[in-house]
């Protein structure tokens, strides 16, 4: 089992919808990031989460600590927002390193 | 004020050659690490450095792969004889202080190397 589980592992969606990406984790942690990837490209740090909520644009990241759960959400998807979103965990479990997810892929069609 | 550089963009290097890979941190930034995401997986953990002190190399392979940060210039990932299986994209990324108080990871565009 990984350390770190996203679901779903790939995502098709409409122009419009509204689009949740999910992160499980099995230990405690310090911080928690949603990363973005696109294809051929470097990766962008979306968010890091120690709790609550955060929101840029038409991006949110929650996080429930109790339930080792987070959410990346995308409200009214565009074609451009197609990538490999990731999410990442830092904890002292595993020596303060950054544990990936495998990483959700996206795709917008218009 | 630049983000992580990291070069080339490209590498192609054939058996038993060496791969040297390049990461300028942000200005201010004195902590780099490095990360490998090899084909259809995740990205993996590395090394990480401190100016002129390797922090944490638990995520290096035992063999050929080195890193340093030296006082000046940037930090350096060398692989020694290249192998197919070294065939990778490898990331960089670098923050202000110590990833013990939970700083922002700001990431390169990454070196892809390829191995022929």
């Amino acid at each position: 089992k990984n350390e770190v589980e996203q679901s779903p592992q790939n995502l098709t969606a409409q122009e419009g919808e509204f689009i949740t990406i999910n992160c499980s984790y099995s230990v405690g942690i310090s911080a928690l990031h949603w990363l973005q990837q696109h294809p051929g490209g470097g990766i962008v740090s979306l968010f890091m989460l120690s709790s609550g909520k955060k929101k840029h644009g038409r991006l949110i990241a929650t996080i429930n600590i109790q339930e080792k759960h987070s959410s990346l959400h995308i409200t009214a998807s565009h074609p451009r927002d197609s990538a490999v979103y990731i999410c990442a965990v830092r904890s002292g479990e595993y020596g303060n390193k950054l544990v990936f997810g495998a990483g959700t892929i996206l795709r917008v069609k218009s | 004020n630049a983000g992580v550089m990291q070069n080339p963009r490209h590498l192609v290097r054939r058996r038993g050659q060496e791969a040297r890979l390049r990461c300028s941190p942000m200005k201010g930034h004195s902590h780099v690490y490095w990360y490998r995401q090899l084909p259809e997986e995740g990205l993996k953990f590395m090394v990480y450095l401190q100016k002129e002190n390797i922090i944490d190399e638990s995520g290096m392979p035992k063999e050929r792969f080195s890193a340093e940060f030296p006082k000046e210039g940037p930090s350096i990932l060398r692989i020694q004889q290249v192998v197919r299986g070294d065939s990778a994209a490898y990331f960089c990324a670098s923050s202000p202080n110590s990833q013990y108080i939970n700083p922002e990871a700001f990431f390169g565009q990454g070196t892809r190397l390829t191995v022929v």
